[in-house]
């Protein structure tokens, strides 16, 4: 089946607690994504990577990081997060730029506190 | 001024009737035009995607591009129960193609 999965489902941490989030498809997308959603403020975007050891910002990456060593994977890490971090956070993939269908993982909900 | 606006919600339509949704766009490099539906509790999902200007048509949904005034909407017609959602626009930019925007979404009730 073709799948976004994200570990952990649900996690609560305490301020400055380094935490990585995990994110892999199995569609061989070169294309993955990072969002958080917060009441009010939509989905905005982290970080994405277009291909392997190729990432760049999105909208929001402060005190995120992400690395994309393997085509399939594509964690986040939030090296010493902070309240204003708690919020749900989804991962995507798609099969390409320029418009292809992003894939949304079933999401992370992390309570920092 | 946001990037990606959505008419604030919420939108509550009977059931059979034609919802509207629309969204206007700041960045006029955008080349890419995303519909995710959003139920409570769940991923967003594609609806539809629309690249150049006109309409498209898949089943009940029409999405409507107008890039010179930088707006993308959404019709859904004989609308459903099953349609009671969040809906939100996303949008692509041109130049650093990868980069998307959303919405803060709209949401639609349909009522029996």
């Amino acid at each position: 089946e073709a799948q976004v999965t994200q570990n952990p489902r649900y996690l609560i941490t305490v301020t400055g607690k380094k935490l990585t989030v995990t994110c892999s498809q199995n569609m061989n997308h070169e294309y993955m994504s990072w969002y958080r959603q917060d009441p009010g403020l939509g989905l905005r975007q982290i970080y994405y990577s277009m291909n392997v050891e190729v990432t760049d910002k999105g909208d929001v990456p402060e005190g995120y990081k992400v690395s994309r060593k393997e085509k399939r994977n594509f964690p986040l890490i939030l090296e010493s997060p902070s309240p204003n971090q708690t919020s749900l956070y989804f991962c995507a993939s798609s099969s390409g730029t320029g418009g292809k269908t992003q894939y949304f993982g079933p999401g992370t909900r992390l309570l920092v506190l | 001024q946001k990037e990606v606006e959505q008419n604030s919600g919420p939108l509550s339509v009977p059931e059979g009737a034609i919802a509207s949704l629309n969204c206007t766009y700041s960045d006029r490099g955008s080349q890419s035009f995303f519909w995710y539906r959003q139920y409570s509790g769940k991923s967003p999902e594609l609806i539809m995607f629309i690249y150049s200007n006109g309409d498209k048509e898949d089943g009940r949904f029409t999405a409507q591009l107008n890039k010179a005034s930088q707006y993308v909407s959404l019709l859904i017609r004989d609308s459903q129960p099953s349609d009671s959602a969040t809906y939100l626009c996303a949008v692509m930019r041109g130049t650093n193609a990868g980069k998307s925007t959303f919405g803060d979404g709209t949401t639609l009730t349909v009522k029996p």
